[in-house]
């Protein structure tokens, strides 16, 4: 359990409105992830961070901003949703592989499903 | 663009068969991990492999890493009806880490 939670854990909304989803981590993990998650196109890379203040964009990072003010807390904020945005949300932090490999794990919080009516 | 393809995308199967499930990709990877995940909930890390030819077990299920490290499959030795779920490969890039997924397995064990 790395200690990942995302709230809320499901949102309507409507066409226009804002939207923020908050993914809070208790291990002070540095590197912290947004994914969508749609059928047919697996798991998308939204926006990443790599430090407090320090963010960079994934693959589908259109119409999605984020904000990392503290090492717990990334933010998503969908600034005027639409209905293709409606998805299931997930946050991630990757750590390094247990057993001395040089190399990094990531692991899941729980989702967030998000309808944009 | 490195991309992971697995396959089958659907598999349904007899409790009690044994199945392979495959991650191929035609770059080569610092190491490859494989999830589970059920609905409504966050894939959760099963494994990771680093090694080329590294093979590790989890109970009734065997992780392999190819070679060259290109690849990977999972095999289930008397698949469960708790075995279903959809099944997920990612790697991460040797030269800066970056994880990129497959599409997933579904796997669904009839009982």
């Amino acid at each position: 359990d790395a200690g990942i939670t995302q709230s809320p854990r499901h949102k309507v909304t409507e066409t226009g409105t804002p939207v923020t989803l908050r993914c809070h981590q208790t291990e002070n993990h540095r590197y912290m992830y947004w994914y969508r998650q749609d059928p047919g196109h697996g798991l998308r890379l939204i926006h990443y961070s790599y430090g407090v203040k320090d963010t960079d964009k994934g693959e589908v990072s259109d119409g999605y901003s984020v904000s990392r003010s503290k090492t717990e807390d990334f933010l998503l904020t969908l600034e005027s949703a639409t209905s293709s945005q409606t998805s299931v949300y997930f946050c991630a932090i990757s750590a390094p592989t247990s057993g001395g490999a040089s190399t990094y794990e990531q692991y899941f919080g729980p989702g967030t499903r998000l309808t944009v009516t | 663009t490195q991309l992971l393809e697995q396959s089958p995308q659907f598999l349904s199967i007899q409790e009690g068969e044994n199945l392979t499930v495959y991650c191929n990709s035609s770059s080569v990877f610092s190491s490859l991990q494989w999830y589970r995940q059920e609905p409504g909930e966050g894939p959760v890390l099963l494994v990771t492999v680093v090694t080329g030819g590294e093979v590790k077990k989890l109970k009734r299920l065997t992780f392999q890493f190819g070679d060259a490290r290109k690849d990977s499959s999972l095999h289930i030795t008397a698949a469960q009806p708790g075995d279903t779920g959809l099944y997920l490969c990612a790697g991460a890039h040797p030269r800066d880490d970056k994880i990129i997924f497959g599409k997933g397995t579904r796997l669904h064990i009839l009982p």
